[in-house]
């Protein structure tokens, strides 16, 4: 079965540090996003991605970075890891227009 | 601004009673409309959705309601299970495939 997978699960880090989450889908989907979930948030978009080369900014990019060198993955990078992004993290794929997110499970991210 | 709010942060019903959650959107450009359930440790799943040329879409014991001159819709669950307890969250999109959501609803069904 075609499934989104993120990892790692879990991941604690210290501030100042480079942090990489990784997102790897088998549904040969174009469309790719980043989401974090925050309570009073809900889910707030980061960064997505309609294709191979392609990267856009969300709601709140600020100190990620995302890159798609292939249709499977789409790698979330936080350049300089800072408390405020202790949050949990999902990725989701989509192949097209009005067709429903499929989620992966979510990292949990701390930042210490 | 928020363009997708849900203005209940809980909602607690009695198993086999009817659970309506709530969902008002502002930008008159959406067409699309989601409701995705989210267990702990789970990503979201979806649920249920409609376009903006429907009022009404049924799927078993989901309903999802549109009003767009009011921009809101509605989630009914008939008849509720414990089961279905669980962070409702609404999301609309547009042409861009990005989807926006609300902040979640917490739906408590109790026994």
């Amino acid at each position: 079965d075609a499934e989104i997978t993120q990892s790692p699960r879990h991941k604690i880090t210290e501030t100042g540090r480079q942090v990489t989450l990784a997102c790897h889908q088998t549904w040969n989907h174009n469309n790719m996003f980043w989401y974090r979930q925050d309570l009073g948030h809900g889910l707030r978009l980061i960064h997505y991605s309609y294709g191979v080369q392609d990267t856009n900014k969300g709601e709140v990019s600020d100190g990620y970075s995302v890159s798609r060198s292939n249709t499977e993955d789409l790698p979330l990078t936080l350049e300089s890891a800072a408390s405020s992004q202790t949050s949990v993290y999902f990725c989701a794929s989509s192949d097209s227009l009005n067709s429903p997110l499929h989620f992966g499970n979510g990292t949990r991210l701390t930042v210490t | 601004d928020q363009q997708v709010k849900q203005n209940s942060p809980s909602l607690s019903v009695q198993e086999g009673r009817i659970s309506i959650l709530n969902c008002d959107y502002t930008n008159s450009m959406f067409d699309y409309f989601l409701w995705y359930k989210k267990y702990p440790a789970e990503g979201p799943t979806f649920l249920i959705s409609i376009s903006s040329i429907k009022d009404k879409n049924e799927d078993g014991r989901f309903t999802v309601f549109l009003n767009k001159s009011a921009k809101h819709l509605s989630l009914h669950i008939v008849p509720s299970q414990p089961g279905d307890s669980a962070v409702y969250f609404c999301a609309s999109g547009g042409s861009n495939y990005k989807l926006t959501f609300g902040k979640g609803t917490l739906l408590t069904v109790n026994p």
